[in-house]
């Protein structure tokens, strides 16, 4: 079974500041990551699809990188409504698709 | 716009059951695998199920197995989860999720609902 791994759990930044998050699966699968941000009463949203792919209406200031076991998600600055919790994704197995815990950025 | 509309939550008692419905809007709801996925109290975001685009082929995380059947009404854009046997660590908010394929096999998911509360309690 391939587990999901991201880290930090908690991302203290400022606004304005770059924000850096990873992900590392326990093994490589066919599959690419996808990126999720969630905001406390809404419905989480697709950030990244295919690693690197925009979803559509997402600022640039969010990119996606990574191959392999080791992904990355890119916050370039942070606004005031990027404060979320992020969730990377993928197709570990068929049929079977797997979330990491999460990783709170918080302003600090 | 797409939008998918849950409903059908509620307390029930362990043992019991519950239906769960997702009324989609806004694409073509025929041609997409549509998925629920779960988030308990404090955790983080679990996949449940997943149905394929005519409804031929379902299929379950380990810990639904033989409880949950999901479902769709193509005629309605209609995604259902019916839940049986419920269990205390069942409690969650279940989204209903619109599938994204590539090369014919869902990968993620574009389009979440705003989730329907079950809470299994005595």
């Amino acid at each position: 079974e391939i587990v999901l791994t991201q880290s930090p759990v908690t991302l203290s930044l400022s606004p304005g500041e770059r924000a850096t998050l990873s992900c590392r699966t326990s093994q490589s699968a066919s599959s690419p990551v996808a990126w999720y941000q969630h905001k406390p009463g809404q419905a989480p949203r697709l950030l990244i699809y295919g690693a690197s792919t925009r979803a559509a209406g997402i600022p640039a200031r969010f990119s996606g990188s990574g191959s392999g076991t080791d992904f990355t998600l890119t916050i370039s600055s942070l606004e005031p409504e990027d404060f979320a919790i992020y969730y990377c994704q993928q197709r570990t197995d068929w049929p079977l698709w797997t979330f990491g815990q999460g990783t709170k950025v918080e302003i600090k | 716009e797409v939008q998918l509309l849950e409903s059908g939550g509620g307390l029930v008692q362990p043992g019991g059951s519950l239906r769960l419905s997702c009324v989609a809007s806004g694409f073509t709801f025929s041609i997409y695998a549509m998925s629920w996925v779960r988030q308990a109290p404090g955790r983080g975001l679990d996949w449940v199920s997943i149905i394929c685009d005519n409804g031929g082929c379902t299929y379950y995380e380990d810990s639904v197995k033989g409880r949950f059947i999901i479902s769709r009404d193509n005629s309605k854009n209609i995604l259902y989860l019916e839940m049986n046997n419920l269990r205390a660590e069942d409690t969650a908010l279940y989204y209903c999720v619109k599938g994204v394929p590539v090369a014919g096999k869902t990968t993620h998911f574009d389009h979440w609902g705003q989730g329907v509360l079950v809470t299994v309690s005595s």
